[in-house]
């Protein structure tokens, strides 16, 4: 069965660290893998999207890889900051333009 | 939020009872969404739709229905709700092409089955 599965349910670091977050998955041939961050009580908010045939994506302090020989994705904050602190999401394109969502994983900046 | 409204905001119901929760957008986009997230599960794609009457089923669609006689409106139905259909349900919008694919969501609706 396809699963995506996105690394520990909570990340914790000190301001100014990198955070690097995993997306793995299984059974999934995706064109595109997309990164969102959602804050409590909020809906998820796009972040980045990088293609299959990209090895990485760069927004401000944030890097994306993809690598389809391992089936995984690490998304990178560099330079955290508290106000970075939520869950991140990361969503697989199934097909048709539909979103296979990971569980997310949380990181609390601390100052 | 993109202009997208969701509707209720919170509902508490009984089981057995039907319930209709409505997204609104103005952004006059084709694909419209509806997702469930629950702890330990993340966001699952419940039904969507590509145009006004054309909707096909997600990975939890049973229990569950859906309508689009408008562009900007798509409803989820609940026939009968049952306490497993206690959930957050976030509407999600996009009008993709081929190089940008990225999704719209509303603020959600709290729905508590009792």
């Amino acid at each position: 069965s396809q699963k995506i599965e996105q690394n520990s349910e909570a990340l914790n670091i000190q301001e100014g660290k990198t955070a690097t977050l995993t997306c793995n998955y299984t059974n999934y041939s995706p064109a595109y893998l997309q990164w969102y961050r959602q804050d409590p009580g909020r809906g998820p908010v796009f972040l980045l999207l990088i293609r299959e045939n990209e090895k990485e994506k760069r927004k401000e302090r944030l890097k994306v890889t993809f690598d389809t020989t391992l089936k995984q994705s690490l998304f990178h904050i560099t330079a955290s900051q508290p106000a970075d602190s939520a869950t991140y999401l990361c969503a697989l394109d199934i097909n048709d333009y539909k979103l296979s969502f990971g569980a997310g994983t949380t990181v609390t900046v601390r100052a | 939020d993109a202009g997208i409204t969701q509707s209720p905001r919170h509902k508490v119901t009984e089981t057995g009872t039907p319930v209709t929760l409505r997204c609104h957008q103005t952004e006059n986009h084709r694909y419209m969404y509806w997702y469930r997230q629950d702890p330990g599960h993340g966001l699952r794609l419940i039904h969507y739709s590509y145009g006004v009457k054309d909707t096909d089923k997600g990975e939890v669609s049973d229990g569950y229905s859906v309508s689009r006689s408008k562009t900007e409106d798509f409803l989820l139905t609940l026939e009968s709700a049952t306490s497993s259909q206690t959930s957050v349900y976030f509407c999600a919008i996009s009008e993709p092409t081929d190089t940008n694919e990225k999704l719209f969501f509303g603020s959600g609706t709290q729905l508590s089955v009792l």
